[in-house]
């Protein structure tokens, strides 16, 4: 089965700095890459996806770049705030209508 | 995005003792999935519910332990049997919406004594 793995497991960074969280995945026929936030006592909020027929995705300050040869994925945060720091949870799966499976999670730290 | 709703937010439970946790979706929806996240832990898929039939259980996770039923498509409900403290953890649960996205509900903290 689908097996993914997330690095850093943690991430400090200065206000207004950029950072990188980087996961890869086992199987190819995942298609469906979502990114999760993930605060203190709240749900997973889905920030951005990526599909496998699409290389690179922006929104605003977040970006998410997908590489399905080397079977790897990362989210990027430019210009990160305070409000930036949670949980981050990188997933996999063949759609949005299949199982999820998960990172093990980046806790982010946006120090003021 | 569909508003989906949990009960119990949270429960404090005797071991020994069920609890039955309610998904609530204010749409109709094809798929529903329950995922168990442990404290400080990523998130574990318990089961896909079927709406119409039983549920699909992942390795390590069984019916007798954690029945589910999915009456409609609007609606699940998973049960926590014979509960231990190894069981305290946030119960939650998705739903697929369109082809490609999914979102969960605000979760059941439950505290096993």
């Amino acid at each position: 089965g689908e097996n993914v793995e997330q690095h850093p497991s943690t991430l400090s960074v200065q206000e207004g700095d950029s950072a990188v969280i980087k996961c890869t995945y086992s199987d190819s026929a995942s298609n469906y890459f979502p990114w999760y936030k993930q605060e203190l006592g709240k749900r997973p909020q889905l920030i951005i996806d990526i599909r496998s027929n699409v290389g690179e995705k922006k929104d605003q300050r977040i970006a998410v770049t997908l590489n399905k040869t080397a079977k790897h994925f990362s989210l990027h945060i430019t210009e990160t705030q305070p409000e930036d720091s949670a949980v981050y949870f990188c997933a996999a799966s063949f759609s949005g209508n299949t199982p999820l499976v998960f990172g093990k999670g980046t806790r982010l730290s946006v120090i003021a | 995005s569909a508003v989906i709703s949990q009960k119990p937010s949270r429960d404090i439970c005797q071991r020994g003792t069920s609890l039955t946790i309610q998904c609530q979706v204010d749409s109709q929806v094809t798929m529903m999935f329950w995922y168990r996240q442990q404290p400080g832990q990523s998130l574990t898929l318990i089961a896909t519910a079927n709406q119409g039939s039983e549920a699909t259980y992942e390795s390590g996770f069984v019916i007798d332990k954690f029945p589910i039923s999915r009456p409609n498509l609007t609606f699940s409900t998973l049960t926590v049997s014979n509960m231990s403290p190894e069981d305290s953890s946030i119960y939650l649960c998705s739903v697929g919406l369109a082809v490609y996205e999914q979102f969960f509900g605000p979760g059941t903290r439950l505290t096993v004594l």
